[in-house]
């Protein structure tokens, strides 16, 4: 069974950082690209950041570039988002996705997700 | 970046009902679609990928079809397990974007 497992998550104040984890388990966790999708309270969906099967490429909104880091370690079969210079408007719900691959092409779906981690940046 | 437009924002709908949400791109983006549900306090799953595609696992009764800009998602035979919000997505250019998402319940 895919799982996707996020943790780190909490109340952090405007300026500071934060750094945001997801174990995952049940496939081949270096076979696929990665993704985090944020969620305001009440709103919708929105992409954060892509990071390819090898870690060798990271794709960032723009309201994220030069503020949030996606990475991961293959052998730990996790991925991570450090969010610095939090904003008020970073408040959100944070999955870790898992983007689909038919075994040929890598598709800008996300396929599996984890439960989510809440992040509030308040003062 | 390209926006998506959802439709109807809220509905409502019977038992044994078939609905269908509707969804516009501001440009085309050849099938590229995606339709996620989300239920209450739980994270979205993917129910179709390239605009008519069921996901593994996902009953017979979700359908998706359309193409160009336009895109509808149809659940036949309406359960109570349907309820739920749900968000198309386009995939063809970079950021992928989202609906602000339909919310489904029941009458």
């Amino acid at each position: 069974e895919v799982q996707l497992v996020e943790s780190g998550g909490g109340l952090v104040q405007p300026g500071r950082s934060m750094k945001l984890s997801c174990a995952a388990s049940g496939f081949t966790f270096n076979n696929y690209d990665m993704a985090w999708v944020c969620q305001a309270p009440k709103k919708g969906l929105e992409w954060v950041a892509t990071i390819s099967y090898d870690g060798s490429s990271t794709y960032y909104r723009d309201s994220v570039k030069g503020r949030f880091t996606i990475s991961r370690d293959n052998a730990k079969s996790t991925l991570y988002l450090q969010m610095d210079s939090l904003r008020s408007e970073d408040t959100a719900t944070y999955y870790c996705a898992r983007h689909y691959y038919d075994g040929t092409y890598y598709y800008n779906v996300m396929d599996a997700w984890g439960q989510g981690a809440s992040v509030t940046v308040s003062s | 970046d390209i926006q998506m437009t959802q439709s109807p924002a809220s509905l409502s709908a019977s038992l044994g009902e078939t609905v269908t949400i509707e969804c516009l791109a501001s440009e085309d983006i050849y099938s590229n679609l995606a339709w996620y549900q989300q239920k209450p306090g739980k994270s979205p799953q993917l129910l179709i990928y390239y605009a008519n595609s069921l996901n593994d696992g996902v009953p017979s009764r979700f359908s998706g079809s359309g193409s160009g800009t336009q895109y509808s998602l149809k659940i036949n035979s309406l359960q109570s397990e349907d309820v739920s919000i749900y968000f198309c997505q386009q995939n063809y250019d970079s950021p992928p974007t989202f609906g602000a998402g339909t919310k489904l319940e029941l009458k």
